[in-house]
């Protein structure tokens, strides 16, 4: 069964460094998002990424963060300047349509710890 | 206002018996989705179970099922024949229309964390 990827697992970094979280999105899906995760906390959306460009960003998406699909397969999340608060779980999710009743597919998830 | 709400932070319940997980919304929209998902130790989000807001039958997957009371903006997961293997946290999410303008971000309740007895 096709899954969502995400690489690295876990990623620690020191504040204030630049990081780059990747992930590998169901080939055939159209729509992608990031979601994070602080410890013990629920989910939070973070970004929709939809025909090559932000379809929508929450207030949580500063000028910190952008996300680019480089090529036909990968959909990377970057963080330019680290700081201690984005320390989270990030995860990668993708679905073929964007309509109400399809499912998002997530990844395993990156464990980001800024130090 | 919390779009949605999980009123039971923990939740316990004796192998192979059936247990209800909470969950309420808030929209006005008339068009959205209801999911949940499964977060076991490991971190990983599962999908496990959908119900969309014009479907008059409740939703079933397997030992999931979806008991939506759309007057009461509910959407409570039951498990029926509950296994070790159940034990994990589980969100539940939804999906608005957002005046057609909406690419399918979920939001998030704060979770529910099942322990499973033996």
């Amino acid at each position: 069964e096709p899954e969502v990827t995400q690489t690295p697992s876990h990623q620690v970094t020191q504040m204030g460094q630049e990081v780059i979280l990747r992930c590998v999105p169901i080939s055939n899906h159209l729509y992608f998002y990031w979601y994070r995760q602080i410890l013990g906390q629920k989910v939070e959306f973070l970004v929709s990424f939809y025909n090559n460009e932000i379809s929508e960003k929450s207030e949580i998406f500063d000028d910190q963060f952008s996300v680019e699909r480089p090529d036909g397969s990968n959909f990377t999340l970057k963080i330019r300047s680290t700081k201690l608060e984005d320390s989270a779980m990030y995860f990668c999710a993708s679905t073929y349509l964007g309509g109400l009743s399809s499912g998002q597919y997530f990844g395993p998830g990156t464990r980001l710890t800024v130090t | 206002a919390q779009k949605i709400t999980q009123t039971q932070p923990g939740m316990f319940v004796q192998e192979k018996e059936a247990v209800t997980l909470d969950c309420t919304y808030d929209t006005s929209d008339q068009s959205y989705g209801l999911f949940w998902y499964k977060q076991p130790s490991s971190g990983e989000m599962i999908f496990l179970i959908y119900q969309g807001s014009y479907d008059e039958q409740n939703a079933t997957e397997g030992r999931y099922s979806l008991n939506f009371q759309k007057a009461r903006k509910s959407a409570n997961l039951v498990i029926s024949a509950s296994q070790l293997g159940d034990s994990a946290m589980y969100f539940c999410a939804m999906r608005e229309h957002a005046g057609g303008t909406s690419y399918g971000k979920l939001t998030f309740g704060q979770g529910t964390i099942l322990t499973v007895h033996p």
